[in-house]
């Protein structure tokens, strides 16, 4: 069955480092997006991305976050300076269309140190 | 504005009883779709239903049934005959149409506790 996949399972930084959360979302889908889960907490919505731009981002996602599809396969997520208060999990998720069944990967656990 | 409500944190059943999980949603548009996903203690996204707003008929899979009343905005999930393996934080979640990204907004969550 195909699955969304993430890389890494779990990353330590420390402070002010730049990361890079990667994703292979399933081939045929449209829509791809991230979310991050503090802990304990609800899953809320970063970005959703489409035809190769962004459609849509929350207040959460500043300056200090970037989405790519470099290759037509990998959708990443980049930190430019990452803060003790990003850590989280963070999902990739993707759908064949807006408001279709959107498939979750097992998540990256951030780790800002 | 839309909203998701899931107004009980915690669940704790014994086994074979069955446990009912509510979620009561916001919106003003009048196409959307309504999700209910499960995180086990692994900590994945496991997506269980989506439902339209067009289509209020109840659904069942197996030992799941989900109950949708635009009326009272309500999209409530059940679990019949619980088992330990159901333990889980449960999601509702909403995105509407008009929104054509698909973003989702997720509600706080219940976290169901299965004894057995």
């Amino acid at each position: 069955e195909p699955e969304v996949t993430q890389t890494p399972s779990h990353q330590v930084t420390q402070m002010g480092q730049e990361v890079i959360l990667r994703c292979v979302p399933i081939s045929n889908h449209l829509y791809f997006y991230w979310y991050r889960q503090i802990l304990g907490q609800k899953v809320e919505f970063l970005v959703s991305f489409y035809n190769n731009e962004i459609s849509e981002k929350s207040e959460i996602f500043d300056d200090q976050f970037s989405v790519e599809r470099p290759d037509g396969s990998n959708f990443t997520l980049k930190i430019r300076s990452t803060k003790l208060e990003d850590s989280a999990m963070y999902f990739c998720a993707s759908s064949v269309g807006g408001g279709w069944d959107a498939f979750f990967g097992q998540g990256t656990r951030l780790t800002v140190v | 504005a839309q909203k998701v409500t899931q107004a009980q944190t915690e669940i704790s059943v014994v086994e074979k009883e069955d446990v009912t999980l509510d979620c009561v949603y916001e919106t003003r548009d009048t196409t959307y779709y309504l999700f209910w996903y499960k995180q086990p203690p692994s900590g994945e996204l496991v997506f269980l239903i989506r439902r339209n707003s067009f289509d209020e008929q109840n659904e069942i899979s197996g030992r799941y049934s989900w109950n949708f009343q635009k009326s009272t905005s309500s999209f409530n999930f059940t679990i019949t005959a619980s088992q330990v393996v159901d333990s889980a934080v449960y999601f509702c979640a909403l995105s509407e149409a008009r929104n054509q990204g698909g973003k989702l907004i997720f509600g706080q969550g219940t976290e169901l506790s299965v004894k057995p």
